[in-house]
């Protein structure tokens, strides 16, 4: 019932290259987040998305870029790896009417290695 | 800034038993939202139970409920009759009216044992 897939589960890569992490909604939702985890910080937002083409930043934003062409792609672009972008990355979906109480819906995630 | 704080970075309870996993939030505002998350060692991360601000009632799933304490701050999870299935790392989070973005803490592990 995946209303929200992120590609790829897995990859490693090396430092300096730049890499693409892709996450793809059959929801509609409006919505869109980058989070990223790491050990002792929990989750943290890097990049999030309002609609097509409306883009802003999160708390950790450097070295990351977003691209938003469609409501269902939501796409996060590391410009050139570097070591400390080695973690866990989750992208998020939110029906976000403002007043409605609702939690975000996550994708599975893609695990991140820089080497 | 909103800021949400997991104390306890590990936690561990017998199969059956309850356990209390802490949350406390920093926050100027009124009226906002609460949530707890589960992620079991598949990386998902699950919904399990959500707090309005204005209510009063604690919220309750089937084993899972909060206490929730507005003037303290505080909105902590109980998890009663602890099962095997329960070991997860938790993750409580805020949500302002004011905005759509999550912010978390930083989790605590649980670890049930039979």
């Amino acid at each position: 019932d995946a209303g929200i897939t992120q590609s790829p589960r897995h990859k490693v890569t090396e430092t300096g290259t730049p890499v693409t992490l892709r996450c793809h909604q059959t929801e509609n939702h409006r919505y869109m987040y980058w989070y990223r985890q790491d050990p002792g910080h929990g989750l943290r937002l890097i990049h999030y998305s309002y609609g097509v083409k409306d883009t802003d930043k999160g708390e950790v934003s450097d070295g990351y870029s977003v691209s938003r062409s469609k409501t269902e792609d939501f796409l996060l672009t590391l410009e050139s790896a570097t070591s400390s972008q080695t973690s866990v990355y989750f992208c998020a979906i939110s029906e976000a009417h403002r007043e409605f109480m609702s939690g975000y819906t996550f994708g599975s995630g893609t695990r991140l290695t820089v080497v | 800034a909103q800021t949400v704080t997991q104390s306890q970075p590990e936690m561990s309870v017998q199969e059956a038993e309850t356990v209390t996993l802490s949350c406390t939030y920093d926050t100027s505002e009124s009226d906002y939202y609460l949530f707890w998350y589960k992620q079991p060692p598949s990386r998902q991360m699950i919904l399990v139970i959500r707090q309005e601000a204005y209510k009063q009632q604690n919220a309750t799933e089937n084993r899972f409920s909060v206490n929730f304490q507005k003037a303290a701050k505080s909105f902590s999870l109980k998890i009663s009759d602890s099962q095997l299935g329960d070991a997860a790392m938790y993750f409580c989070a805020y949500r302002s009216k004011g905005t759509d973005k999550l912010i978390f803490g930083t989790g605590t592990r649980l670890q049930v044992f039979p």
